[in-house]
């Protein structure tokens, strides 16, 4: 049981390159959510997903594009990097129907774009 | 959700309490207070939650108060490995609308 799983941990990228970060899930969670954070600052919310093949904006949704085409898979792309993309990025999961609802993180995507 | 305040920082020495606290004094009847901590580097760890009772589980207690507008983490022993960002957070419980994370406490421990 793996958890939340993110790919690749670490990239380096040129400013107009795209990519794509990878969250895959084992947990049988209905919800993911890709979060970015900056440094000195708390999470925030760039899209997310309440099933498959649903997505949803969250607080910073431009720039990114996100797919869920399999429910234990969520998918963030930047199709023309730019510098203000240099972030940490993590991806989480959660069933909200349960009381507690707690969110289960991926360890992080360390993104550069020079 | 409701809105919380939290110290920016705090510092504790390694084997003692720490009390983290949290006012939120706009929570409503059916809203819930949850901690979350980030460890530096890491996705943030979910840790307690409680609606009015006192909640303890295996790392650490959650003491509200009888009017619900303020709270108190506690770490009753705390270690050099709990030295993280701790966010406290309400909100109504299975709400199916995502988290939203502020700033938070950061919790230095010192040996």
């Amino acid at each position: 049981n793996a958890g939340v799983t993110q790919t690749p941990k670490f990239r380096v990228l040129k400013t107009g390159q795209s990519m794509t970060l990878l969250c895959a899930q084992d947990m049988n969670h209905e919800y993911m959510y890709w979060y970015r954070q900056d440094p000195g600052m708390g999470l925030r919310l760039i899209h997310y997903s309440v099933g498959e093949g649903t997505t949803a904006k969250g607080e910073v949704p431009d720039g990114y594009n996100v797919s869920r085409l399999k429910k234990q898979n969520f998918l963030l792309g930047l199709e023309s990097a730019a510098p203000s993309q240099t972030s940490v990025y993590f991806c989480a999961s959660n069933i909200p129907a349960r009381e507690a609802g707690e969110l289960f993180f991926g360890e992080g995507s360390r993104l550069t774009v020079l | 959700d409701a809105k919380t305040t939290q110290p920016p920082s705090m510092d504790c020495a390694e084997g003692r309490a720490a009390n983290l606290p949290c006012n939120h004094s706009t929570i409503s009847g059916n809203e819930y207070v949850y901690w979350y901590r980030q460890i530096h580097s890491q996705g943030p760890q979910y840790i307690i939650h409680g609606l009015k009772n006192n909640e303890t589980n295996e790392m650490a207690s959650l003491i509200i108060t009888e009017d619900r507008k303020s709270s108190t983490l506690i770490l009753p022993h705390a270690t050099l490995r709990d030295t993280a960002v701790y966010y406290c957070i309400v909100r109504v419980s299975r709400r199916n609308t995502p988290l939203v994370f502020g700033k938070g406490t950061r919790l230095s421990v010192i040996a």
